[in-house]
C-alpha cells in the first residue's frame, strides 16, 4: 500500500536549536497535515496545507507543501523542551474522495536536551 | 469546546472475547473515523462514518465493525479478539468529509492477553 516516508526517524537536539523534518510520498497528495503526538495521547493537529507551494506558520512551526505535491516539510524554530514528541505527516491520497481516510507517515521522534 | 472523547481509556481482554469502544466527536462534527496505532504498523485507517453510514473502510478483517448514531457518536466493535489486536484505537472527527482536517481523541488502549 501507499507509504509516507519521514526523515529523520529520530533526532536529539539542544534547546534553542532549529529542527527540520520532511515527508515524501510515491504519489500525489492534495492536502498535507502535520500532527504531534505526546505519550499516552492522540495526535494533535499542528498545521494543515491545501495548496502546492503553500507555506504556513503556526507560532514557531512552519510547514510547506512541496511543489511536486509529493512532499512536505516541517520546521521548528528555537526548540523548547515541550517540543518533545513524535511528529507525523499525513494526508488523504488524491483519489480518496474524503479528507478522513488519511495515510500517515512513519513519524519523527524528537527529543530536546537542555 | 470539548474535544473528541473516547471511552474507556484502557481495556484488558482475553483472546476470543469481543470489545466495544465508544467515541463522542467534537460538537458539530458529523464525520467520525477510526484508526489503529501499533508500534509495528503505525497509524492505520479502519473506517469512516458520516450521517450514520460507513463511507470508507480500511484493510481490516470483518471482525472489525462500527456504527454511528444520529447524534454523530460512534462505536467500534472487535469480535473474536486476537493477540495482534492489542493497540491504541483512535477516534477522530471532522466537520464534514471535504477539506476539514481530523481532530483526534486520546484513544483507547486495548490489551489482549
Amino acid at each position: 500500500g501507499q507509504q509516507l516516508n519521514q526523515s529523520p526517524q529520530s533526532m536529539f537536539i539542544q534547546e534553542g536549536e532549529d529542527v527540520s523534518m520532511n515527508c515524501t510520498s510515491s504519489s500525489i497528495f492534495n492536502t498535507w497535515l502535520w500532527y504531534k503526538q505526546d505519550p499516552g495521547e492522540g495526535p494533535v493537529l499542528l498545521i494543515a496545507l491545501y495548496k502546492a507551494g503553500e507555506l504556513t506558520s503556526n507560532g514557531r512551526l512552519t510547514a510547506q507543501f512541496g511543489i511536486t505535491r509529493k512532499d512536505s516539510f516541517l520546521n521548528i524554530s528555537a526548540s523548547i523542551p515541550s517540543d518533545v514528541g513524535i511528529y507525523f505527516c499525513a494526508g488523504p491520497p488524491a483519489n480518496t474522495g474524503t479528507a478522513s481516510k488519511l495515510t500517515f507517515g512513519t513519524g519523527t521522534r524528537l527529543q530536546v536536551t537542555l | 469546546k470539548a474535544g473528541v472523547t473516547q471511552t474507556p481509556r484502557y481495556l484488558i481482554k482475553t483472546r476470543g472475547q469481543q470489545v466495544t469502544l465508544s467515541c463522542s466527536p467534537i460538537s458539530g462534527h458529523r464525520s467520525v473515523s477510526w484508526y489503529q496505532q501499533t508500534p509495528g504498523q503505525g497509524l492505520q485507517f479502519l473506517f469512516e462514518y458520516f450521517s450514520e453510514t460507513q463511507r470508507n473502510k480500511g484493510n481490516f478483517p470483518g471482525r472489525f465493525s462500527g456504527r454511528q448514531f444520529s447524534n454523530s457518536r460512534s462505536e467500534m466493535n472487535v469480535s473474536t479478539l486476537e493477540l495482534g489486536d492489542s493497540a491504541l484505537y483512535l477516534c477522530a472527527s471532522s466537520r464534514d468529509r471535504g477539506f476539514s482536517p481530523l481532530h483526534f481523541g486520546n484513544g483507547t488502549r486495548l490489551t489482549v492477553t
